[in-house]
């Protein structure tokens, strides 16, 4: 079973920023916080990743709690091909021997 | 970031024949890449971990002799759908870990469908 929980669906206006939270309360000490996004009919795209600082980069920000038992991914300008699956995943980082374990996700919607 | 390739994008079958499907790390090498599952409105399942030089490594409930996967270089993975049937039918993705921090990245996927 997955390790996180995100809810299930998010709508968004189009220009705003789209916050999509994920619990991960039995997250371990070594586990990053990873999140990927999946379009429609193509594979998962990488977002974002963190351990306990805050990340950003071009795409999005992560805030991780104090005491990682949840975080956010923010957009901070939503579009209407931000629309996807977005899957909040725990992961060791360097685990290359291990794949990943994908929960449900949260369809994100941008209204127009 | 990392690209991975799949060919085909989609592909069609009839029933009994067998399906190669290859994943190729462009500008990195791989020692491992793995291939997932996923079926229409469900999330992506791991199938199996490709190993540079030898044997795969199935999740449990994967048939090895029906999935076969060949890691023969360290750019190319392939699966083989072997005798495949209706069922198989699904959206199969391969995926590798790239950089310092191996970081997952995943390929386009391939479609199957079998007739």
């Amino acid at each position: 079973d997955a390790k996180t929980t995100q809810p299930t669906s998010m709508d968004c206006a189009e220009g705003r920023a789209a916050n999509l939270p994920c619990n991960h309360s039995t997250i371990s000490g070594n586990e990053y916080v990873y999140w990927y996004r999946q379009i429609h009919s193509q594979g998962p795209q990488y977002i974002i990743h963190g351990l306990k600082n805050n990340e950003t980069n071009e795409m999005a920000s992560l805030i991780i709690t104090e005491d990682r038992k949840s975080s956010t991914l923010i957009l901070p300008h939503a579009t209407l091909r931000d629309t996807a699956v977005y899957y909040c995943i725990v992961r060791v980082e360097g685990g290359g021997a291990d794949g990943l374990t994908f929960g449900k996700g949260t369809h994100l919607i941008i209204q127009p | 970031g990392a690209v991975v390739s799949q060919h085909p994008s989609r592909v069609i079958c009839k029933s009994g024949t067998s399906v190669k499907i290859e994943c190729r790390s462009l500008d990195f090498q791989a020692t491992t890449m793995f291939w997932y599952r996923q079926f229409p409105k469900k999330s992506l399942m791991l199938m199996a971990t490709s190993n540079e030089g030898s044997k795969a490594t199935y999740e449990q409930g994967v048939e090895k002799d029906k999935f076969l996967i060949n890691h023969a270089s360290l750019t190319l993975s392939t699966l083989t759908v072997t005798s495949a049937h209706p069922e198989d039918s699904s959206f199969y993705i391969c995926s590798a870990d790239w950089g310092v921090q191996e970081t997952q990245y995943f390929g386009p996927g391939t479609r199957l469908l079998v007739l």
